[in-house]
């Protein structure tokens, strides 16, 4: 069973550009999230779906993130524009609807210069 | 909200020594405990979990104990190995309000000297 996907896997971008991730959960997976990682800190959660509907995005700064899930399978996450300081990973999860076993995509490393 | 501390932040220990990492919470409610593990520049991954209704897990050398009344838990490993070096996150899942929301600590990194 192949696991999470995301891509790319990394990304350089200039401040003030806009970048976008991409994740494919694990095939039968309702829920899908979207965490922020800095280095050496654990993850931090940025945006929960059940299937196509954003049930948690009290952490994600809306002024400039955005993301969507339209069919309930693959989900895009969205800056624009990049600052300084998102450069981090990105990494996508995925569960079933009623698990709590949460498991990790390989991440896209961000750096903004 | 949930808050989740890690302590050591660093641990070296002699290959076959063991190993013990420490997480303490706030969130009574919570009722999940995972640990994962992230190798550099890989995806955590999931090792161990426990549930509230449990005080411990045991799978071959790893180990997570539980204690409710404290808000404390605990990934033990013993017979530690090279391959076990790593960066460990304990995490909670809050009580009824916060869905399947993973509150994670800030992490310990494992050394293991061969």
């Amino acid at each position: 069973e192949a696991g999470v996907v995301q891509s790319p896997r990394y990304k350089i971008i200039e401040k003030k550009q806009p970048v976008a991730f991409w994740c494919n959960p694990i095939s039968g997976h309702n829920t899908l999230y979207w965490y922020r990682q800095n280095l050496g800190q654990g993850p931090e959660l940025l945006i929960r779906y059940e299937n196509e509907e954003a049930v948690d995005d009290s952490q994600l700064p809306k002024d400039r993130f955005s993301a969507e899930r339209l069919k309930g399978v693959d989900s895009t996450l969205k800056i624009q524009p990049a600052e300084l300081g998102d450069s981090a990973v990105y990494l996508c999860a995925s569960s079933l609807a009623e698990s709590y076993e949460q498991y990790f995509g390989p991440g896209t490393r961000l750096t903004v210069t | 909200g949930e808050n989740v501390e890690q302590h050591p932040s660093t641990l070296s220990v002699q290959e076959g020594d063991s190993a013990v990492i420490k997480c303490t919470y706030s969130d009574s409610a919570s009722n999940y405990f995972p640990w994962y593990k992230q190798e550099l520049g890989k995806r955590p991954q999931l090792i161990i979990d426990i549930r509230s209704n449990v005080g411990e897990k045991k799978d071959q050398r790893i180990a997570v104990t539980l204690n409710k009344t404290a808000k404390h838990f605990s990934l033990h490993i013993t017979e530690t190995q090279p391959e076990d070096s790593a960066v460990y996150f304990c995490a909670a899942v809050g009580g009824d309000n916060a869905g399947n929301m993973l509150t994670f600590g800030g992490g310990t990194r494992l050394m293991v000297k061969p």
